[in-house]
This record gives C-alpha cells, structure tokens and sequence, in this order.
C-alpha cells in the first residue's frame, strides 16, 4: 500500500510565477490536509478537503492559494504569483474519514520543497 | 488558540545516553499527542500516539507521557544510538487539525 506522494519534490519559481504541488492521499483516504513549514517554523496547517470540498480553510492566506482535491485525480494546491516569503516545504496528508475520535491520525507525506527565486 | 512549545530546541548527547524532550500546550482540549520524527528533507514519521485518556504510551526504546491537567507531554528515549538522529515535532490534535510545536533537534554523537 503506497503510502502519501506528493510531487514534485522540489520546485523552483521566479517571483510572480505560479506554483501547483500535487498530493495523492494513501489507497482508501479520502480526506487531505495541507501544511506549511517555514524555515525554522513548526508545521502550521492551511487547509482541510474532501473529495469536490472544501472543509476547513481557516489556515490558508486570503489571497494567491487556493486548494482543490477533484472527484478524479490528485489534491492540488496552487500559489499564484509567488513571492519569495513563500518559499518552504509544503507537507499533505491524508486520513480515512476523521471525526473527534481520540484515535485519529494523519499519513504525511514527503512534502515538496517550493524555493522562490 | 493553541501554542505548542518544545523545548529544548536543540539537543545533542553521546550514544547510550538516556534522554528527555518536552512538549506543552496550552489548550488541554484536545483529542490525543502525537509524537513524530522528521529526517532532513524527508516526511513525517508517527512514533507514538496517546489518546486523551491515556497517561502514556511505549514502543521499544521511546516511552512518552500525557499530563493533560497541566498541558504537558514528554517523550523518552532510552539507550540512546546515532540513528535516532533527527527532529521531534510533538502534534496535538483539536477540531480538524494537528497544531505542531517547533520540534527538538537531537544529535547522537557515536
């Protein structure tokens, strides 16, 4: 069972280029996450989805993200016009569907290093 | 809004040593703490998970504890070996997410 992929794993932008990172959750998750790790920062989350919604997006900037995870196909985050705070690893993971149980957990995955030049 | 703290940030011990890493929060609201190792460019590996009503959990060599009264968790790791070489994130998790601490950089010098 292949775990969470995430590609590329490493991705270089001029500013005000866009960035697209995709994420495919393990076999059998249908629920993804995504985080953002700044250097010398902790993981912080940015966004919760679905298949074809969106659940929680309270950690997302308001401008130039956006996230989609389609019926068919990865999860995709999308950063337009980079800027150079934007560079950092950006982690996904993924979950059967997860409720307030004591006993959930997320499937990270290996993360894509977006550098902005 | 929680805060996870870790301290120290960074640690390095020689091998065989017995060591401790600290993790605090301070909503204690939350559903479980996870404890995770990251190797340098890589994921996220899950080390151990103690569920809210749990007072600690063990695999192996690592052993960690939850004090949920007063928002603290430490993670053990005895006999220490250079493999254990990496960064420790302490994750609780409340609502939909997982807020992470900074994590401990532990160095094991052969």
């Amino acid at each position: 069972n292949a775990g969470v992929m995430q590609n590329p794993r490493h991705l270089v932008r001029r500013r005000g280029q866009e960035a697209r990172l995709r994420c495919s959750p393990m076999k059998g998750h249908s629920h993804v996450y995504w985080y953002r790790q700044l250097p010398e920062e902790g993981l912080k989350f940015m966004v919760y989805l679905q298949k074809e919604n969106i659940i929680d997006e309270s950690g997302m900037p308001k401008e130039r993200f956006s996230a989609e995870f389609p019926k068919e196909g990865p999860s995709i985050l999308r950063i337009q016009q980079v800027v150079r705070g934007d560079s950092a690893a950006y982690f996904c993971a993924s979950s059967p569907p997860m409720g307030r149980q004591s006993t959930d957990t997320q499937y990270f995955g290996p993360g894509t290093r977006l550098t902005v030049l | 809004k929680q805060e996870v703290t870790q301290i120290p940030a960074a640690l390095s011990v020689p091998e065989g040593e017995n060591l401790v890493l600290n993790c605090s929060f301070t909503d204690s609201a939350i559903y479980n703490l996870q404890w995770f190792r990251q190797d340098p460019g890589k994921g996220l590996t899950s080390l151990l998970l103690i569920q809210s009503s749990q007072r600690e959990q063990t695999s192996g060599r690592l052993n960690a504890s939850l004090d949920k009264s007063s928002g603290r968790s430490t993670l053990y790791i005895a006999a220490s070996q250079p493999g254990d070489s990496a960064t420790y994130l302490c994750a609780v998790k409340g609502g939909n997410q997982f807020y992470f601490g900074t994590g401990t950089s532990l160095t094991v010098i052969p």
